[in-house]
């Protein structure tokens, strides 16, 4: 029973390119969440999907920043244009929705981006 | 704003003492809060939780104590481990909403031999 899975571990962008951050929720899981860690802080939301609808982009940076969840295959967290302050771990978390409660979130290894 | 404010930042107990770890809450909408265990290189993992209709929720060497009408609450590790060290973060979040987790800044726990 795999967890949730996260790839690249790993990522190393220079200024200005693109960066792709996957994530594949454990099975049977409908809903998909995206957390920043910077270095010595606590996690902080960005935004919480289920498949092929954003429900909350409330901690979403306005600009660059974007993500999906389509029906078929993983879960992107895209951000474009890549600046130094990107450099952080990118954490994905899934629940089983279906409303119940509590709707425990699962987390993913993380991708941590480096940007030169 | 930081809606959950997490102390101390750092601690040290010897092995087989008592961690304790606080944490305090602003927004009266949370309704559960749950307790993540980091390690390096990890990802967080659910380590305890609990609902603001308990005080008390015991699992194993680990504990959460809940004052809603202060609003906080803590994690207590009975005889810690080394194992145990780790960085631990509490959060909270809104039941039926979007339920995304407010985190605190977490607390680095380092257990002595």
């Amino acid at each position: 029973n795999a967890g949730v899975m996260q790839n690249p571990r790993h990522l190393v962008r220079r200024r200005g390119q693109e960066a792709r951050l996957r994530c594949s929720p454990m099975k049977g899981h409908s809903h998909v969440y995206w957390y920043r860690q910077l270095p010595e802080e606590g996690l902080k939301f960005m935004v919480y999907l289920q498949k092929e609808n954003i429900i909350d982009e409330s901690g979403m940076p306005k600009e660059r920043f974007s993500a999906e969840f389509p029906k078929e295959g993983p879960s992107i967290l895209r951000i474009q244009q890549v600046v130094r302050g990107d450099s952080a771990a990118y954490f994905c978390a899934s629940s089983p929705g279906g409303g119940r409660l509590p709707n425990e979130q699962f987390f993913g290894p993380g991708t941590r981006l480096t940007v030169l | 704003q930081q809606q959950v404010k997490q102390s101390p930042q750092s601690l040290i107990v010897q092995k087989g003492g008592i961690s304790i770890i606080n944490c305090a809450y602003e927004n009266t909408a949370f309704d559960y809060f749950p307790w993540y265990q980091q390690f390096p290189g990890k990802g967080p993992a659910l380590l305890i939780a609990i609902r603001p209709d308990v005080s008390e929720k015991k699992e194993g060497r680990f504990t959460i104590s809940f004052n809603k009408s202060a609003k906080q609450f803590s994690l207590h590790i009975m005889d810690s481990q080394p194992g145990d060290s780790a960085t631990y973060f509490c959060a909270a979040t809104t039941q039926g909403g979007s339920e995304k987790l407010v985190f605190g800044k977490g607390t680095k726990l380092t257990v002595n031999p």
